[in-house]
């Protein structure tokens, strides 16, 4: 089956400074990947659409200039937390969707990223 | 706006025994997708079941089963035979009309299975 790889899997940073995660489809090509936010016990919230070659589409109040998405081919997303703070701490999971995958389209998770801001 | 509703924050179920996980949602779609995700402590999603507005017949894969009640507008999912490691969080989401990939996400039930 499709495999999303990310990486690192876990990372600790101190406060001000930034943190970039890769997110990677291993054996499939993807011109979308997502990235999603996980608070403890709390559901998935939609960070930001990454699009390989253009800008990404953020939610609404998503701050695009602190976490900067970079989808620079199909096959790699980054997400860069910019002068990351405690409050940014979080699980971050990105996803992506195989182009030659028919229905039901379904996306593919990586196995996660858990930050922690000092 | 697409909703999800997941009443049950936590559910106990003993091994070998079925549960369902409710899951109703809210859409002005016609044509729309609904998935089950599973989520160990581990923390990866694991795609479940897919059931598709149109589809006639209720999904099933393996263990998993989808009860699909449209005009209720609930999607509720079945698992048969619990095991151990079918303890996890379960999340329900939906994916709007048109093959977009925008998936909106309920707030999940815990379940554990119990000897």
């Amino acid at each position: 089956g499709a495999v999303v790889s990310q990486h690192p899997s876990r990372v600790i940073c101190k406060s001000g400074t930034s943190v970039k995660i890769e997110c990677r489809s291993l054996d499939f090509q993807a011109t979308t990947m997502f990235w999603y936010r996980q608070f403890p016990k709390q559901s998935l919230m939609l960070m930001a659409t990454s699009n390989e070659g253009s800008k990404a589409t953020y939610e609404q109040g998503v701050e695009k200039d602190k976490f900067l998405i970079n989808h620079a081919s199909l096959t790699l997303s980054t997400l860069t937390v910019t002068s990351a703070h405690p409050e940014d701490s979080s699980f971050y999971i990105c996803s992506a969707r195989d182009l030659e995958a028919g229905p039901p389209y379904e996306q593919y998770f990586g196995p996660g990223t858990r930050l922690t801001v000092t | 706006a697409q909703k999800i509703t997941q009443t049950q924050p936590g559910m106990f179920v003993q091994e070998k025994e079925a549960v369902t996980l409710d899951c109703t949602y809210d859409t002005s779609d016609q044509s729309y997708g609904l998935f089950w995700y599973k989520q160990p402590s581990s923390g990866e999603m694991i795609f479940l079941i897919y059931q598709g507005s149109y589809d006639e017949q209720n999904a099933t894969e393996g263990r998993y089963s989808l009860n699909f009640q449209k005009a209720r507008k609930s999607a509720n999912l079945v698992i048969s035979a619990s095991q151990l490691g079918d303890s996890a969080m379960y999340f329900c989401a939906m994916r709007p009309p048109g093959g977009g990939n925008k998936l909106t996400f309920g707030t999940g039930t815990q379940l554990k299975v119990e000897l």
